[in-house]
């Protein structure tokens, strides 16, 4: 069936350093490739999305990039910030014979940037 | 628009009653979604709704759950009865809809809920 695997599950890294999360999902027919934040006892919010006619998408200190290819698709975070510290999960639109507005999530990764 | 509005936030219960969680989608959204969230399992889709009427509830673990959405501004999750296994945080989320590849999903604030 539908599946997204999301890898780390948790990250460490220095702050200033880059954090990079990479999904890989199953349905071929996945068009739309969002990342969502969730903070402590917050609710998850999209920071970034990308859909599948575009390769590489930027904001600022985030990007994302997809391989449809390959079906696998990351979150980049340069430059990291204290608050930064997060939840990171990844999804894929789920269509099966049509198009659902489901999404599949990944597990989730822990980020966690040290001053 | 306030987004997407959950009550209760807190629901502490004993094991054995009734609960119902409440959602109000954005205004205007097409769909609506009900999620659970815990440690073990992760971020979990329960039942998922296009203009009120319910497309996949796969993800509803047993009988003890059931949702409804009467109309385009009212959901709720009920389970009945409970059971401390159910403890998580509860999120609904809507979705304006396909027109254009909006697919972007707005979560409410989410229900701990928490059986004893």
């Amino acid at each position: 069936g539908e599946n997204v695997e999301q890898h780390p599950s948790t990250l460490s890294v220095q702050e200033g350093d880059s954090a990079v999360i990479k999904c890989t999902y199953s349905d071929s027919a996945s068009n739309y490739f969002p990342w969502y934040k969730q903070e402590l006892g917050k609710r998850p919010q999209l920071i970034i999305d990308i859909r599948s006619n575009v390769g590489e998408k930027k904001d600022q200190r985030i990007a994302v990039t997809l391989n449809k290819t390959a079906k696998h698709f990351s979150l980049h975070i340069t430059e990291t910030q204290p608050e930064d510290s997060a939840v990171y999960f990844c999804a894929a639109s789920a269509h099966g014979s049509s198009n659902t507005g489901k999404l599949i999530f990944g597990q989730g990764t822990t980020l966690q940037v040290k001053p | 628009d306030a987004g997407v509005i959950q009550s209760p936030r807190h629901e502490v219960t004993e094991m054995g009653q009734e609960v119902t969680l409440r959602c109000k989608p954005i205004s205007g959204h097409d769909y609506l979604f009900w999620y659970r969230q815990t440690m073990m399992r992760g971020l979990e889709l329960l039942i998922y709704f296009n203009n009120n009427v319910p497309i996949d509830d796969s993800g509803m673990p047993e009988d003890r759950f059931s949702a409804k959405m009467p109309n385009a501004s009212f959901s709720t999750l009920k389970i009945q009865p409970s059971e401390p296994r159910d403890s998580a945080v509860y999120f609904c989320a809507s979705s304006p809809g396909l027109a254009g590849g909006q697919n972007e999903q707005f979560f409410g604030p989410g229900t701990r809920l928490t059986v004893l």
